[in-house]
């Protein structure tokens, strides 16, 4: 079975603070895809990164980074020096490669960032 | 470029109606996924149609329905509405199926929040 765990349900940390955010997956699948998206209050996903299970490098985006252990099979997002703006709700995903391309989603952490 | 935009944005019926949810994908996308969110959850799979056809779909009753029409937009369709319906509604597109990447990088829309009462 294919599963997206976000422990952290919410998080709430003072501007400039740096924050990550935990993603734990389990699949049988050989190739996959994680993703990260941000869901602000309009409701709209926003797509911020993907990562194919090939791929174990790490990345630095700005202010924002990701950590991928296959090891572990966990996926990690860490803001620096967070802005209120960043203040949404954060989902980790998981697709496979082949068949249908449906995502599975973890149950999103609410990061509120107070000014 | 207009993104994926969805319509009715907001919606209240009763028990036991029919709801129809309608989705235009970004200009070029051929697919459209259906997600189900419900408060507090992460999005839940539907449907994913690719070139009119429906190429899968999620754990959910014959009540919900999709189509795709020849211009790539696309209906969610429930009938015999139950509160347990009650969701936001988000449709998503994508290039291909898979994207030529193999990807499938999915871009949302805003969503249709259904209220059933």
């Amino acid at each position: 079975a294919q599963k997206v765990t976000q422990a952290q349900t919410e998080i709430s940390v003072v501007e400039k603070e740096d924050v990550t955010l935990d993603c734990v997956y389990e699949t049988r699948d050989t190739t996959y895809y994680l993703f990260w998206y941000k869901q602000p209050p309009s409701g709209e996903l926003v797509f911020l990164i993907r990562r194919n299970s090939f791929d174990e490098q790490n990345e630095i985006s700005g202010r924002y980074s990701w950590n991928f252990q296959k090891s572990t099979s966990s996926f990690n997002f860490t803001i620096t020096a967070s802005q209120v703006v960043d203040s949404a709700v954060y989902f980790c995903a998981l697709s496979p490669t082949s068949g249908t391309y449906k995502y599975i989603f973890g149950t999103g952490t609410r990061l509120k960032v107070l000014a | 470029d207009a993104g994926v935009t969805q319509s009715p944005t907001h919606l209240i019926k009763t028990r036991g109606q029919h709801v129809t949810l309608r989705c235009s994908p970004i200009s070029g996308h051929k697919s459209v996924s259906w997600y189900q969110q419900v408060l507090g959850q992460g999005p839940q799979f539907i449907f994913q149609y690719y070139e009119k056809e429906e190429r899968g779909r999620g754990n959910f009753p014959d009540r919900f329905s999709a189509r795709q029409f020849p211009n790539y937009s696309s209906e969610l369709n429930v009938n015999a509405l139950l509160l347990g319906d009650s969701a936001l509604y988000l449709c998503a597109s994508s290039l291909g199926y898979p994207e030529p990447s193999g990807a499938n990088v999915l871009t949302f829309g805003a969503g249709s929040r259904l209220t059933v009462l």
